[in-house]
């Protein structure tokens, strides 16, 4: 079963602009993809969701090529509190089941 | 806001135990997950729902089983806990597939957890 690719994880300091990169080779045609980040202790939270090109929201923007084999999370101007995994969802071609990637650590400093 | 709750958020058990972990969501829901969750290993399936009385397996289906006999409530049972199932469960829950783009069926809500010690 084809799984979601992300790095591990990824430093960055307060201001700057985060992009974590996740691959899906397999993804189904019609789905969308979506991402969600997570807080020590705490369930994952819904951040954003796409299909193609590109979708922005108040917390992050994802960006999608016509291929749809990988999608780009953006998160602009991270502080502190952006400090967390953040985790892609796809569903595979021909499958009910929703495949997370291992996460992506971020961890931003002053 | 839709809320997923899981009943205990803290267990310690003994090996060979039954452990019944509960997840009820308010928004009705058709879909219904349960996730396991270990460091450096990610968000791994167990079992899913899609309507009541309904199960399929995910990634780690052995030594859990569930039940879904109320579209509100779905149960993660552990029918002879052992030490390698000490973990964090992760319930979550999202309306059906579409027929057409499935935007609402990827849109998870999760419970926050409940971690379980087996001794």
């Amino acid at each position: 079963l084809a799984k979601t690719t992300q790095p591990i994880s990824m430093d960055s300091y307060e201001g700057q602009e985060v992009n974590i990169t996740c691959s899906h080779n397999n993804i189904a045609t019609n789905d969308y993809i979506t991402w969600y980040q997570q807080f020590p202790s705490q369930g994952p939270r819904f951040i954003i969701q796409g299909y193609k090109t590109k979708v922005t929201n108040e917390v992050a923007s994802l960006f999608i090529p016509a291929d749809r084999k990988s999608s780009t999370l953006s998160l602009p101007r991270v502080s502190l509190s952006d400090t967390a995994v953040y985790y892609c969802l796809a569903r595979n071609t021909g499958f009910q089941k929703l495949v997370f990637g291992t996460g992506t650590r971020l961890l931003v400093s002053p | 806001d839709v809320k997923v709750t899981q009943s205990s958020r803290y267990l310690v058990k003994r090996t060979g135990e039954k452990v019944f972990l509960e997840c009820v969501q308010d928004m009705d829901h058709e879909n219904m997950f349960w996730y396991r969750q270990d460091p450096g290993l990610g968000l791994r399936l167990i079992y899913f729902s899609y309507d009541v009385k309904m199960k399929e397996k995910g990634d780690i289906p052995e030594g859990y089983s569930v039940s879904r006999e109320k579209k509100e409530r779905f149960s993660l049972i552990l029918e002879s806990a052992s030490t390698n199932q000490t973990s964090m469960y992760l319930c979550a829950s999202s309306f059906a597939l579409a027929g057409g783009r499935g935007s609402g069926a990827n849109v998870l809500t999760f419970g926050a957890g409940s971690r379980l010690t087996v001794l």
